[in-house]
């Protein structure tokens, strides 16, 4: 079955390290997104690509980095910049073909320590 | 500013008790409003896609209504499994790109 695929599901990182979470998807969607989730907030957009090689800051990007060399692959590096990493990081494509409608991955769920 | 704002934020039903969860919004250029189903530490499932006002969407016990400053997800006779956060996005034309705004959520739990 199609889907996205979010790893790994737990993830944690020390002080100044910086840590790639891997989303691949098997959609043959373009349009890819990273979104940053807390509790009490609602789903906070990082970056996106809406096709490889090119690639956009969203509302929060500051500590964040990704790339797009496959239209499968969008990696997601949380650097040392971000001072408050800790969250749930949901990996999204979507298709013309759903108005748009997300289909989203699993999640990493990322701590300090 | 697109803004999304949903509620209540949290709801407690008994098993068989109908009610509406509700998501107002301001937002220049509607594109589409979403409904999202997100069970505890997984990812958000997509439920429906409203595209103008007075379009309704069901689901099994769910069913999805639309007008032009907000939606409604009535959930007629809810089962313990329909227990989750239910999430709202709404989305605008932004600069080339279908960029969606969520809301927070409303977070349901269904007693039996």
């Amino acid at each position: 079955d199609g889907g996205i695929t979010q790893s790994p599901k737990y993830l944690f990182r020390k002080e100044g390290q910086n840590v790639t979470l891997s989303c691949e998807q098997n959609l043959n969607h373009d349009a890819m997104y990273w979104y940053r989730q807390d509790p009490g907030q609602g789903l906070r957009l990082i970056y996106y690509s809406q096709i490889v090689n090119d690639f956009q800051k969203g509302d929060i990007a500051e500590g964040y980095s990704v790339s797009r060399e496959k239209k499968e692959s969008f990696p997601l590096t949380v650097t040392s910049a971000q001072k408050n990493p800790t969250a749930f990081y949901l990996c999204a494509s979507t298709h013309p073909d759903r108005g748009y409608g997300y289909t989203f991955g699993s999640g990493t769920r990322l701590t300090v320590v | 500013e697109d803004q999304v704002t949903q509620s209540p934020e949290a709801l407690r039903l008994q098993e068989g008790e109908s009610s509406s969860l509700n998501c107002s919004y301001t937002v220049s250029g509607l594109r589409g409003l979403f409904w999202y189903r997100q069970d505890p530490g997984k990812g958000p499932e997509f439920l429906f896609t409203l595209y103008s006002a007075g379009e309704e969407k069901e689901k099994e016990r769910l069913k999805a209504t639309l007008t032009k400053k907000e939606s409604f997800l009535h959930i007629t006779a809810p089962k313990p499994e329909d227990s989750a956060t239910y999430l709202c996005a709404v989305q605008a034309w932004a600069g080339g790109s279908y960029i969606p705004t969520f809301g927070r959520g409303t977070s349901l739990i269904v007693h039996p």
